[in-house]
């Protein structure tokens, strides 16, 4: 089955340390996202990148870092630089088509998350 | 910019009662709208969208109609389950950027009793 892929589930830092949060898509899409879940409130844009070997800053860059070398996989850096990682982070996916009115109907697609907490 | 205004929760119902969920926008130009739901310690899952004035969007039981004059995209269903206790996300699908962004509301909790 087609899907977005998370991993860890959970994971912990440590003061000072960088960790990775792995997103992996087998949909064929070529838009990616990375959001940010803090309790009682919505999802914050992190990054997004539209096709392989380019991406975006969104809302809340600040302290992450994000690569685009295959169509198929976005991870994420928290770095610590970000001074209140703890969280729960989701990866999103969705087909891209173009600007414009068009390019809003297609929906983004969810992994199940990664709660990161600090040690 | 771009923004998504819900009902504070939660929601508390009973099995089989009406559920209603407000939800209104403010955007520039006509964007997309969208209902998303999670489950504990899952993400998000496209319920259901609507893309332009009157449409009316419908899935597993729920229907929410794009309102312009209103702004408005409130999330209905007949008689609720206790499977549908769940936080349940309006979004707007803003394309202003260039690209496709989602403002998302803060969420509505629902808890659905036996």
């Amino acid at each position: 089955d087609g899907g977005i892929t998370q991993s860890p589930k959970y994971l912990f830092r440590k003061e000072g340390q960088n960790v990775t949060l792995s997103c992996e898509q087998n949909l064929n899409h070529d838009a990616m996202y990375w959001y940010r879940q803090d309790p009682g409130q919505g999802l914050r844009l992190i990054y997004y990148s539209q096709i392989v070997n380019d991406f975006q800053k969104g809302d809340i860059a600040e302290g992450y870092s994000v690569s685009r070398e295959k169509k198929e996989s976005f991870p994420l850096t928290v770095t610590s630089a970000q001074k209140n990682p703890t969280a729960f982070y989701l990866c999103a996916s969705s087909t891209f088509t173009g600007t414009g009115s068009l390019s809003g109907n297609q929906p983004q697609h969810f992994g199940d998350g990664t709660r990161l907490s600090i040690l | 910019g771009d923004s998504v205004t819900q009902m504070e929760g939660p929601v508390t119902l009973s099995e089989e009662a009406f559920l209603t969920i407000n939800c209104t926008y403010t955007a520039t130009g006509y964007p997309s709208l969208f209902w998303y739901v999670q489950y504990p310690g899952e993400g998000l899952q496209l319920l259901l969208k609507a893309t332009k004035a009157d449409d009316k969007g419908s899935n597993k039981g729920f229907e929410a109609t794009y309102r312009k004059e209103t702004t408005s995209f409130h999330l209905e269903k007949g008689s609720v389950q206790v499977s549908d206790s769940a936080v349940y996300f309006c979004a707007l699908s803003d394309t202003n950027t260039g690209f496709q962004k989602l403002v998302f509301g803060t969420g509505t909790r629902l808890l659905v009793s036996p």
